[in-house]
């Protein structure tokens, strides 16, 4: 079983929907979390970065983390024809700064 | 938001040859250096960890001889392919996080290697 379980998609949303991307884990030692965008060719964006349960919000993207749960989530609201990428969820353990985890990336496709 | 440079971003040369990837944190000083291979519909895998003025960190199975990284300053970490052959080709990515305990990693946008 993989440490971080992410589904690959494709994922295709109409512009204006919402786009829900969520990421499960099995490792409790997890505390920090990350969600990157990456488009083709292109290095991976940090969109967001957590370390505590609950929501945080910036902008068109909110990100979920529910540590009881092992699980963590991206909404994308009003999305638009250039949120079509690849979403990567990131995870980390304080004891190993640096290492990240990734998701295997959902691809996102949002159709004008 | 944190800026990290890497060029080339594309880089086409033939086998035998060594190929030296550079990358930039533009405006933050990088304690630690990151350097990933990326194969196409994957995600990213670490290959090694640089920390400025020490020895790279290499994940098992990279080969040290063959990659070899260099990090001299706290804002330039190079990555050198030595000897490339064919199945080096790949995608390369470069990331970095500054001196603030549990900064995220920010990536450069990567570079292209094909090896003839």
């Amino acid at each position: 079983q993989k440490e971080v379980e992410q589904d690959p998609g494709p994922l295709s949303v109409p512009e204006g929907a919402i786009v829900s991307l969520n990421c499960t884990y099995s490792n409790s030692a997890f505390q920090y979390f990350m969600w990157y965008r990456q488009y083709s060719r292109k290095g991976p964006e940090l969109l967001m970065y957590t370390y505590s349960s609950g929501n945080k919000e910036d902008g068109r993207f909110t990100a979920q983390v529910d540590k009881s749960s092992k699980y963590i989530s991206l909404f994308i609201r009003d999305s638009q024809p250039s949120d079509s990428a690849t979403y990567l969820c990131a995870m980390q353990r304080p004891d190993s700064w640096g290492k990240l985890q990734f998701g295997a990336g959902t691809q996102v496709v949002v159709t004008p | 938001g944190a800026v990290v440079s890497q060029h080339p971003s594309w880089v086409i040369c033939k086998s035998g040859t060594s190929v030296k990837i550079e990358c930039r944190s533009l405006d933050f000083q990088a304690t630690t250096m990151f350097w990933y291979r990326q194969f196409p519909k994957q995600s990213l895998m670490l290959m090694a960890t640089s920390n400025e003025g020490s020895k790279a960190t290499y994940e098992q199975g990279v080969e040290k001889d063959k990659f070899l990284i260099n990090h001299a300053s706290l804002t330039l970490s190079t990555l050198t392919v030595t000897s490339a052959h064919p199945e080096d080709s790949s995608f390369y990515i470069c990331s970095a996080s500054g001196r603030s305990e549990h900064q995220p990693q920010h990536f450069g946008d990567g570079t292209r290697l094909s090896i003839l």
